[in-house]
């Protein structure tokens, strides 16, 4: 089975540009999740969907992160236009409903690193 | 979500066993306790979970006493490959839509 994957791996932008990034999860979960790190800091929580309903926004740093999942399935975080402290990686995970004695285990993809000049 | 302590970084030899202790006085009932690891340039990586006593997977041992006020990460003779950050949290895993609240993680240096 296929885990969470990411496109790109890496991009480079300038200030001012906009920048989309991309998360497949895992083909029958849910519950989709982006999470970053900026430089020498903690990796911090973004934002949940359920299927394509956003959940909780709650860790979206400003306006200019905008996240969708259309048809619940794959998800894209768009910045713009992006600043210098956007840049670092940012991660995507994804979870099925527990179910019964089951918990909620996030299952990461690699990341994107995104840097911004 | 609980706060958890852990050491900043731990060194070690190949072939060894690794136990990382983590804190977290104010878990709560409804809390479990998840690890995950993380290599360079990659995603945390979920290594294994649990409420109370003890849980063993292929790959790492947790204990937890019967306080759950800290638990140990127990990797058996632990390889070149193991270095990586590991990271100790604790929420309410049994719900959907937890955020992951992630510490600094301890950073296991194994040497042959």
């Amino acid at each position: 089975e296929a885990g969470v994957t990411q496109f790109p791996s890496h991009s480079v932008i300038e200030k001012g540009q906009t920048v989309t990034l991309r998360c497949d999860p895992i083909s029958g979960h849910d519950n989709l999740y982006w999470y970053r790190r900026v430089m020498g800091k903690e990796i911090k929580f973004l934002l949940h969907f359920v299927k394509e309903s956003k959940q909780d926004e709650s860790g979206m740093p400003n306006n200019r992160f905008l996240a969708e999942r259309t048809g619940g399935t794959y998800s894209t975080l768009k910045v713009q236009p992006a600043e210098l402290e956007d840049s670092g990686v940012y991660f995507c995970a994804s979870s099925q409903d527990p179910a019964g004695t089951s918990t909620d285990t996030q299952y990461f993809g690699p990341g994107t690193r995104l840097t911004v000049l | 979500l609980a706060k958890t302590t852990q050491p900043i970084s731990m060194d070690s030899y190949e072939g060894q066993e690794v136990n990382i202790t983590c804190s977290h006085n104010n878990i709560a009932t409804n809390d479990y306790i998840t690890w995950y690891q993380q290599f360079p340039s990659q995603g945390p990586r979920f290594i294994i979970q649990g409420y109370k006593t003890k849980v063993t997977n292929e790959v790492a041992s947790l204990f937890i006493p019967a306080d759950r006020k800290s638990s140990t990460l127990s990797l058996p003779r632990v390889s070149l490959s193991d270095t990586a950050v590991y990271y100790c949290l604790v929420g309410p895993f049994n719900q959907a839509g937890t955020a992951l609240i992630f510490g600094k993680g301890t950073t296991l240096s194994v040497s042959s």
